[in-house]
């Protein structure tokens, strides 16, 4: 299953809300996952089951969708959440899938 | 705290092997789906290769089918990977994850990586 992740760059100011896409080749129900990745870091889970949000993430970040069509939205930016953002969906596989990645710039 | 620390990542030869180890702390890898994915230069995250909670099953990408071998020993709470025929493309970050919960397979906490670079 090929995840498509759009856009691909995504510039907004803090303060404002960020939506991200996540389209998959087939259904995979409602079993994706959100992550944050950060440069040198650990990835960071953020959402699962398409909508259910990870222990400690904060509530400006909520997922929704099912079957191909996902979004990721983040409502008044903080400094902390410009980084990079992949979905994965674990309905069909191996191979489990990532997309290729939104990065949120300032 | 659920931790996970990843180590063995160095400068490898064209051809060569390399063990990458990932110590656990906080669960027992024996309870839990546990996970590789890495991260080459300039591109996005890709899976490598998965363990059931068992131990019993194991999954790999097509990439790595044959040249890479997942293990896990809960004695150590350690899980492994084992790359062999290494190919410059295999040069990446490679990140050790566990399962959210006993057989799922999206992925927290993950470690911060080690880097793997396949030198000609």
């Amino acid at each position: 299953i090929v995840l498509t992740q759009s856009p691909a760059t995504l510039s907004v100011s803090p303060g404002e809300s960020a939506t991200l896409s996540c389209r998959a080749s087939q259904t995979v129900g409602r079993n994706l996952a959100w992550y944050q990745h950060k440069h040198g870091q650990a990835p960071r889970l953020l959402i699962y089951g398409a909508f259910t949000r990870a222990t400690g993430v904060p509530a400006r970040f909520s997922g929704s969708g099912s079957g191909t069509d996902f979004t990721l939205t983040i409502s008044s930016l903080q400094s902390e959440d410009f980084a990079l953002y992949y979905c994965q969906q674990y309905n069909n596989w191996p191979p489990l899938t990532f997309g290729g990645g939104t990065k949120v710039e300032i | 705290e659920v931790m996970l620390l990843e180590s063995g990542g160095e400068v490898v030869d064209l051809g060569g092997s390399l063990r990458l180890s990932c110590v656990a702390s906080g669960f027992s890898v024996g309870g839990y789906a546990m996970a590789w994915v890495r991260q080459a230069p300039g591109r996005g995250l890709e899976w490598v290769a998965a363990i059931s909670g068992s131990g019993g099953a194991t999954f790999y990408a097509d990439d790595a089918e044959g040249r890479f071998t997942i293990s896990k020993d809960v004695s150590k709470n350690t899980l492994y990977l084992h790359t062999t025929h290494l190919r410059a493309e295999d040069t990446a970050t490679y990140h050790c994850a566990k399962g959210f919960d006993f057989g799922d397979y999206w992925f927290e906490p993950w470690g911060p990586g080690t880097l793997v670079t396949v030198s000609s």
